[in-house]
């Protein structure tokens, strides 16, 4: 059974403190993902990482910074927590295709992380 | 830069009906997949079905069909003989091929109730 596992279903933090949010896959997918879900704007891409030690930025990177040392193990980190970064947090993995034909890879998502700044 | 849209942020049907979620996206890409995600009260997102761009037929899963229109570049879900557990948020995406990491844009969302 594959699986993505975030690290903290609920999570109260307060305002200027720095925050973790852990992700681990166990399907040895190349590609991983940070998503953020607000009601009406869906899910939005924070970061995302096709390689250990590799990243870029998404849509709204602004306020967060990631870390990927192992393939397995995609961290969020928000350096400077503010009320305006209470939301669901989703990560993801997905494995990387190679060809048109496997381009339909599914993503695999976690349980979210229901983040709540104080 | 692609972008997905929903347009109907949330439906109400009888149980055994049928529903149909709109989904139109944006791109200049020519080869890319759609997909249909749930996710219902537990938060877990679950992949309802999936579309290749350059595949003409329509996808079905059991109850789950899709209306894919390229040129219009719409993507509508069809849930026939809808059940209780069919009550979630539907997230439509769209992936493109052979750029950059492979990521999946997300729209908005549509928040189905299944009423009994």
């Amino acid at each position: 059974d594959v699986k993505v596992t975030q690290s903290s279903r609920y999570l109260v933090k307060r305002t200027g403190e720095k925050v973790f949010l852990e992700c681990v896959q166990d399907m040895d997918h190349e590609n991983m993902f940070w998503y953020r879900q607000d009601p009406g704007l869906g899910l939005r891409l924070i970061y995302f990482s096709y390689d250990v030690k590799m990243k870029e930025k998404g849509d709204i990177p602004e306020g967060y910074s990631v870390s990927r040392e192992k393939k397995e193990r995609f961290s969020l980190i928000l350096e400077s927590a503010s009320t305006n970064q209470t939301s669901m947090y989703l990560c993801a993995s997905r494995k990387v295709y190679l060809s048109l034909r496997e381009g339909g890879t599914e993503a695999f998502f976690g349980q979210g992380t229901r983040l709540t700044v104080v | 830069a692609q972008t997905v849209t929903q347009s109907q942020p949330e439906m109400s049907v009888q149980e055994a009906e049928t529903v149909t979620l709109s989904c139109t996206y944006d791109t200049s890409e020519s080869n890319y997949y759609l997909f249909w995600y749930k996710q219902p009260p537990s938060r877990q997102m679950i992949l309802v079905i999936r579309q290749e761009a350059y595949k003409q037929q329509n996808a079905t899963e059991n109850r789950f069909s899709v209306n894919f229109q390229k040129a219009a570049k719409s993507f509508s879900l069809k849930i026939s003989d809808s059940q209780l557990g069919d009550t979630a948020m539907y997230f439509c995406a769209f992936s493109p091929l052979f750029q950059g990491a492979q990521k999946l844009v997300f729209g908005q969302g549509t928040r189905l109730t299944i009423n009994p």
